[in-house]
């Protein structure tokens, strides 16, 4: 089993949809957690950290349930420049990257 | 201010051939790493460089060997490019390792393409 499980998609939503990714991870020890994203042929940039009490940055809102190892992205009112592949990431001391999530935003 | 800088940005090897990825960072980063990407798997770790003259191996560190030649610059090497090789490479810096930074934001690069005939 993969330490960092997502949803490979791809996700194709109209513009202005709200899309919800999922990632499972399986170290229960894991001390933080982030969303990375990731356009086509560039390097992955750090989206937003994963809090426990959950965390909003403007249309996106990470959530984080350790009981169940789960992590979740959503973003509202999807825009154009929203796509891209959307890297969930956990800190086991070393950083585990998952597989990506594509996102494809049309008009 | 540049960030983290990689060259060659493309690169064909014929099997058995060696070479040399290098990476720069100007953001004064004490760690450094090399991941490779291959489609369908996530980032994996290569080898890591926790400050200037300490490195380590990460997840898949068979087949390379690395240089951290001083607080700038981390190097990885293939010594005889296999076909498996054949991957798209990026370097990263962090601040500190994750281990004791707790925090997640690694810099990348803007990645190597690696194809091992």
């Amino acid at each position: 089993r993969k330490e960092v499980e997502q949803d490979p998609g791809p996700f194709n939503v109209p513009e202005g949809a709200t899309v919800a990714f999922n990632c499972t991870y399986s170290n229960s020890a894991s001390q933080s957690f982030f969303w990375y994203r990731q356009d086509c042929r560039k390097e992955p940039k750090l989206l937003m950290s994963v809090y426990s009490s959950g965390n909003e940055d403007g249309r996106f809102t990470a959530q984080l349930n350790r009981a169940s190892q789960y992590i979740s992205l959503l973003i509202r009112d999807s825009k154009l420049s929203d796509s891209a592949t959307y890297l969930c990431v956990v800190n086991n001391n070393d950083m585990r990257f998952g597989a990506g999530t594509r996102l494809t935003v049309k008009p | 201010n540049a960030g983290v800088t990689q060259t060659p940005k493309f690169q064909v090897l014929k099997t058995g051939q060696s070479m040399t990825l290098q990476c720069a960072q100007d953001m004064n980063h004490n760690s450094m790493y090399w991941y490779r990407q291959d489609p369908g798997m996530g980032l994996r770790l290569i080898y890591y460089s926790a400050s200037e003259g300490t490195t380590d191996k990460g997840e898949v560190p068979n087949g390379y060997n690395v240089s951290r030649l001083n607080k700038r610059e981390f190097s990885l090497r293939l010594e005889s490019a296999a076909p498996s090789q054949t991957s798209v490479y990026f370097c990263a810096s962090s601040e500190a390792l994750p281990r004791l930074a707790g925090s997640g934001t690694q810099y990348f690069g803007p990645g190597t393409r690696l194809l091992v005939l």
